[in-house]
């Protein structure tokens, strides 16, 4: 099983909607999770970590963590064409250090 | 000013060959990295720094070689340069929590 999972996609949304992307991790000593998003050609770049169970917004993004199920999203309201990029999942996994695993990410395009 | 910084920004040589890439960071952080993301986008780390020292080394085959001459340094010298080496490498550097990583800009390898 991979650590980090998420659907490669694409999403496809209409601008305005409500973009929802999903990963789910497997180390359930896992403590912190992230978000990050690169657009084509780019570097990844940090939008919203979580820490805790429940949502955290910031913006028109809201990140949601559940430990439970071992599962974290990330909601984009009011879609963007220029929120179209990749989105890459984040997990640090205790190992003696930390290591940052990412998902594979999922692309999204939002149509104008 | 930038926070990230790594050489070249593309590269293209023929398989055998011998190269480098060079990172710097100026942000002060102990803990720097390289990761390696390939065609289809999945981001993995290969090596994780801190203060000059090797925490992390994945599975990463030994042609591979990491140097840290301080900290604000971690260069990647690669041996015997095959096709599948193609690849972007990334550089990257976190604060001790490691909550937020900082990518370079990219060195986009061709191996041909």
């Amino acid at each position: 099983q991979k650590e980090v999972e998420q659907n490669s996609g694409p999403l496809s949304v209409p601008e305005g909607a409500i973009a929802s992307l999903n990963c789910t991790y497997s180390d359930r000593g896992s403590q912190s999770f992230f978000w990050y998003r690169q657009y084509s050609g780019k570097s990844p770049e940090l939008i919203m970590s979580i820490y805790s169970n429940g949502d955290k917004e910031d913006g028109r993004f809201t990140a949601q963590l559940n430990k439970a199920s071992q599962y974290v999203s990330l909601l984009i309201r009011d879609s963007q064409p220029s929120d179209s990029a990749t989105y890459l999942c984040a997990v640090n996994i205790a190992t003696g250090g930390f290591k940052t695993i990412f998902g594979a990410g999922t692309r999204l395009f939002v149509k104008a | 000013d930038t926070a990230v910084s790594q050489t070249p920004k593309y590269l293209v040589t023929q398989m055998g060959n011998d190269k480098s890439i060079k990172c710097e960071q100026n942000l002060g952080h102990d803990t720097m990295y390289w990761y390696k993301q390939d065609s289809k986008k999945f981001l993995k780390i290969m090596f994780s720094y801190n203060n000059k020292e090797l925490i992390i080394n994945e599975t990463v085959p030994n042609r591979f070689s990491p140097k840290s001459p301080d900290k604000a340094h971690l260069n990647l010298h690669i041996n015997s340069l095959e096709l599948g080496d193609s690849a972007v490498y990334f550089c990257a550097s976190s604060p001790p929590s490691g909550n937020t990583i900082y990518f370079g800009e990219g060195s986009w390898l061709t191996v041909v």
